[in-house]
């Protein structure tokens, strides 16, 4: 079973510009979650979909986040425009089930480094 | 207010001495923990997790964390570290039932030759 894969791997922009990073949950996962590290600082959640609508996005720094997650599938996260703060890892989750307690299975991350 | 806390950014440890990683947490942390570990250049993968029973849980790599009320602590041990154990290790846990991990800040294991 495939796990969780997240593209691209590693982005450099310059401030201003237009990322869109993406990510492939586990087939079947109805749960699909966002996160994000800044350097030296603790994994935050950004949001959480449950099939294609957002339960959660109480995590979302400000309106220059986007994210999408159609038909339920795949997910993007568009950042527009870039700034320098928005450097650092993001993580790409997902989960079976709608009850607690269940694992998230995470992906490899996006290395996003604005210039 | 942090909800997971890691005291220690990074741990050195010769290899083969027993390493213990700290990790405490708060009332508003509902007590379903977890300890993921971070290998360089790959995701994060679940290390071990406690959700209810036993208080001391095991990987299968050697690692054991014990839930302690008392302390509000979730400790990470191993009584013997190989080289293939550098990582960061990442304790968390999920805040008032809500679907969402709290992470705390990470810690670096380096074991040293």
């Amino acid at each position: 079973e495939a796990g969780v894969t997240q593209f691209p791997s590693h982005s450099v922009i310059e401030k201003g510009q237009t990322v869109t990073l993406r990510c492939d949950p586990i087939s079947g996962h109805d749960n699909l979650y966002w996160y994000r590290r800044v350097m030296g600082k603790e994994i935050k959640f950004l949001l959480h979909f449950v099939k294609e609508s957002k339960q959660d996005e109480s995590g979302m720094p400000n309106n220059r986040f986007l994210a999408e997650r159609t038909g339920g599938t795949y997910s993007t996260l568009k950042v527009q425009p870039a700034e320098l703060e928005d450097s650092g890892v993001y993580f790409c989750a997902s989960s079976q089930g709608s009850s607690l307690p269940y694992e998230q299975y995470f992906g490899p991350g996006t290395r996003l480094t604005v210039t | 207010a942090q909800s997971v806390t890691q005291l220690d950014s990074q741990v050195p440890v010769f290899e083969e001495a027993p390493v213990e990683l700290r990790c405490n947490y708060s009332s508003s942390v509902s007590v379903y923990l977890f300890w993921y570990v971070q290998y360089p250049n790959q995701g994060l993968q679940l290390l071990l997790k406690y959700l209810s029973g036993s208080t001391l849980v095991k990987s299968i790599n050697g690692f054991e964390a014990e839930f302690n009320k008392s302390q509000t602590s979730f400790h990470l041990r191993k009584p013997s570290v190989h080289i293939s154990d550098t990582a960061e290790y990442f304790c968390a846990g999920f805040p008032g039932g809500y679907q969402k991990v709290t992470f705390g800040t990470g810690t670096k294991l380096q074991v040293i030759p």
